[in-house]
């Protein structure tokens, strides 16, 4: 059974750096899917950030790109997310998630963990 | 990219039909094959109900369903039930690896 856990600070101050971690188990992350995270602002709707695959080839939403890192540590079965100088704005529940090779298939989710942007 | 268009809110009563419409444009929704659909009860993680415009995953029930007419993708639940209460959100490949989710769709079991 494939499962995902986020986890990082659930507080940022504003001009900061926001950065979490997802950690997958029962699967491989070399064994393909691209992996990466998706949030949602209070109340609003899903927002796709970007995904990583495991050879290190990055994709961003062209509004988030130029504040997104997406790394991946194929050692620990873990990838990463780096959003700089974020506002009040920024503040979400952040997933991450697999996503097929394919299409727009995000398989496996994991459970989400808010970051409020305050000071 | 801009959001995919989903009307806020649409409900129904139990057994009845019910459809989300999604709306998008020739370089997203109207140019491939790759909607998907996404159920989010309050609190949860969504979860994928319908993918590549119409299948179904193993243990998604057959009364949600899924189509495409050129620019617009639907969900129709077929029969709904007072679990399906939920937020339901399309998802369209956008090119470039790219994705793009619509704004959401409330649906009220009346």
């Amino acid at each position: 059974q494939v499962q995902l856990h986020e986890s990082g600070p659930g507080l940022v101050k504003p001009s900061e750096t926001l950065s979490l971690t997802c950690t997958v188990s029962g699967y491989s992350i070399s064994s393909g899917y691209y992996w990466g995270w998706i949030r949602q602002p209070p109340g609003k709707g899903l927002e796709w950030i970007g995904n990583i695959y495991h050879d290190g080839s990055t994709y961003y939403s062209p509004s988030l790109k130029s504040r997104v890192t997406i790394s991946v540590d194929t050692s620990k079965n873990q990838f990463s997310l780096t959003l700089s100088s974020v506002t009040a704005a920024d503040t979400a529940v952040f997933y991450c998630a697999g996503r097929g090779i394919v299409g727009a298939i995000f398989d496996y989710w994991g459970q989400g963990t808010l970051v409020t942007v305050s000071s | 990219q801009s959001a995919l268009t989903q009307p806020r809110s649409v409900s129904g009563s139990p057994g009845q039909s019910v459809t989300i419409s999604c709306t998008g444009t020739s370089s997203d929704v109207g140019g491939y094959n790759y909607v998907s659909w996404y159920q989010q009860h309050p609190g949860k993680a969504p979860k994928l109900i319908i993918y590549d415009v119409s299948k179904r995953p193993s243990g998604v029930p057959h009364r949600f369903s899924g189509s495409k007419s050129g620019n617009t993708a639907s969900l129709t639940i077929s029969g709904v039930q007072a679990e399906d209460e939920a937020d339901y959100y399309c998802c369209s490949y956008a090119g470039n690896y790219i994705v793009v989710f619509g704004g959401g769709t409330k649906l009220t079991v009346l």
